[in-house]
């Protein structure tokens, strides 16, 4: 069974950093791309990062693009997501999230999901 | 950047009944080289993570009920559950994958009339 549970959430203050964690189980984990995917509270999905198995692509939108970085240890069947310069509009429930189609991430969309890890930013 | 909506926000429909939700791109997603529409639809239960239902516009995911259906072309999609249950209780979202960013709708939430 696939499994994906994040950790490393929590409360951090405006300007700080956070490192997030995603252990993956139970699928072939270096055959496919990764994404982290976060939804605001009561709000909708927002796309914030992918890499490809192998982990030489990753891909940012604006939002995110320069503080936030994607990374994987495909030894340690585990994806991470490091953020820094945090502000309030990060705060979010951050979702891994695995590629159903391959290593590749030419065609982002997701067959499985971990439960999430609540990530606050307040002073 | 693509923008996703969708309608409408929220609907109520007796069990056993069809529920229909619409989502429409900004531009066209469907990628002419491969006849292919890049539109995926996805489930989120009440404090659960989203669960993906289609692919490719039309693709059920393995394991999802054949009461849910997609369908649409270029701008236009439309996600079908034919006799509404208990358990599709959710909001539902729509995402195109056609360009980056990857963005995602604004969630149709669906309820039992």
């Amino acid at each position: 069974e696939v499994q994906l549970l994040e950790s490393g959430g929590g409360l951090v203050q405006p300007g700080g950093s956070l490192r997030l964690s995603c252990a993956a189980s139970g699928f072939t984990f270096s055959s496919y791309a990764m994404t982290w995917v976060r939804q605001a509270p009561g709000k909708g999905l927002e796309w914030v990062s992918s890499i490809s198995g192998g982990g030489a692509g990753t891909y940012y939108p604006d939002s995110v693009n320069g503080r936030f970085t994607i990374s994987r240890d495909n030894s340690k069947n585990t994806l991470y997501l490091h953020m820094n310069s945090l502000r309030a509009d990060d705060t979010a429930v951050y979702y891994c999230a695995k590629y159903l189609t391959g290593e590749s991430v030419n065609h982002p969309f997701f067959d499985c999901w971990g439960q999430g890890t609540l990530v606050t930013v307040s002073s | 950047d693509i923008v996703m909506t969708q309608s409408p926000d929220s609907l109520a429909v007796s069990l056993g009944e069809r529920a229909t939700i619409n989502c429409k791109s900004s531009q066209s997603i469907l990628y002419t080289s491969d006849n292919n529409n890049y539109l995926a639809w996805y489930q989120q239960r009440p404090g659960q993570p989203p669960r993906l239902l289609i692919y490719w516009a039309s693709t059920r995911e393995s394991g999802v009920p054949d009461r849910f259906s997609g369908s649409g072309s270029g701008t236009d999609f439309t996600l079908t559950i034919s006799s509404l249950q208990a358990e599709d209780v959710a909001v539902y979202y729509c995402q195109q994958y056609y360009n980056p960013p990857l963005t995602f709708g604004p969630g149709t939430k669906v309820d039992i009339k």
